[in-house]
């Protein structure tokens, strides 16, 4: 069974500074693996999709890893806002004709001006 | 471009009453469709996904159903809510190996 953990729970930081978020994973056999956001009281927002077979995917300021072997995957945040503030999950896609994610629990991040 | 609707937002209904949450997406064909729970301080929990007209997969027991009348609409559904099922509930949609949600509905059963 497809376990999911982002660490750490939650991260407090300055404005302008560089980050990073964590989501391990423990059966490696995925298919993708996908970053979201979510905002207090609302849905969430995709920001990322990486595939399997990629190792990095770029948007704008946030740059996404992924290294399948290790069952890790990490977000980068670059020049920090107060507008990235928000948790974000990871989740994994283990594969399947369907569409099941697994997702970890997030990080509440906190960026202050 | 595709769009997913949700609602209500937010509904407060008292215990053994009935529940009807509805999702429509926009904009794409025979789409992939899911019911998650996102209950305070737990992680997200697939409740159904549908992969085409009545076409209902549940992942848990409970004491919730769903339905896929049409294409694009998914309805969560109860005849009697229980305190337990106090939540947030989000509808989602998959293309391309992608996933989408809804902006969720706000559920408090007293």
């Amino acid at each position: 069974k497809q376990e999911v953990t982002q660490i750490p729970a939650a991260l407090s930081v300055p404005e302008g500074e560089n980050l990073v978020l964590n989501c391990s994973f423990t059966d490696s056999a995925i298919y993708n693996l996908q970053w979201f956001r979510q905002d207090p009281g609302k849905g969430l927002t995709s920001l990322l999709l990486i595939q399997s077979s990629q190792r990095e995917q770029t948007s704008g300021r946030l740059n996404a890893s992924l290294d399948k072997s290790s069952g890790r995957s990490t977000l980068y945040i670059a020049a920090s806002q107060p507008g990235d503030s928000a948790t974000y999950l990871c989740a994994v896609h283990s594969g399947g004709s369907n569409y099941k994610l697994t997702f970890g629990k997030g990080t509440l991040l906190t960026v202050n001006p | 471009s595709q769009t997913i609707h949700q609602w209500p937002a937010t509904l407060v209904q008292p215990v053994g009453s009935p529940l009807s949450l509805e999702c429509t997406v926009e904009g794409t064909s025979n789409p992939n469709l899911y019911w998650y729970r996102q209950a305070a301080g737990r992680g997200l929990q697939l409740l159904f996904y549908s992969v085409g007209i009545g076409q209902i997969s549940s992942e848990v027991p409970q004491n919730l159903s769903a339905s896929r009348p049409q294409d694009r609409q998914f309805i969560l559904s109860s005849k009697k809510l229980l305190l337990s099922d106090s939540g947030f509930y989000l509808c989602a949609w998959s293309v391309a190996g992608e996933l989408f949600f809804g902006e969720g509905s706000r559920l408090t059963v007293l």
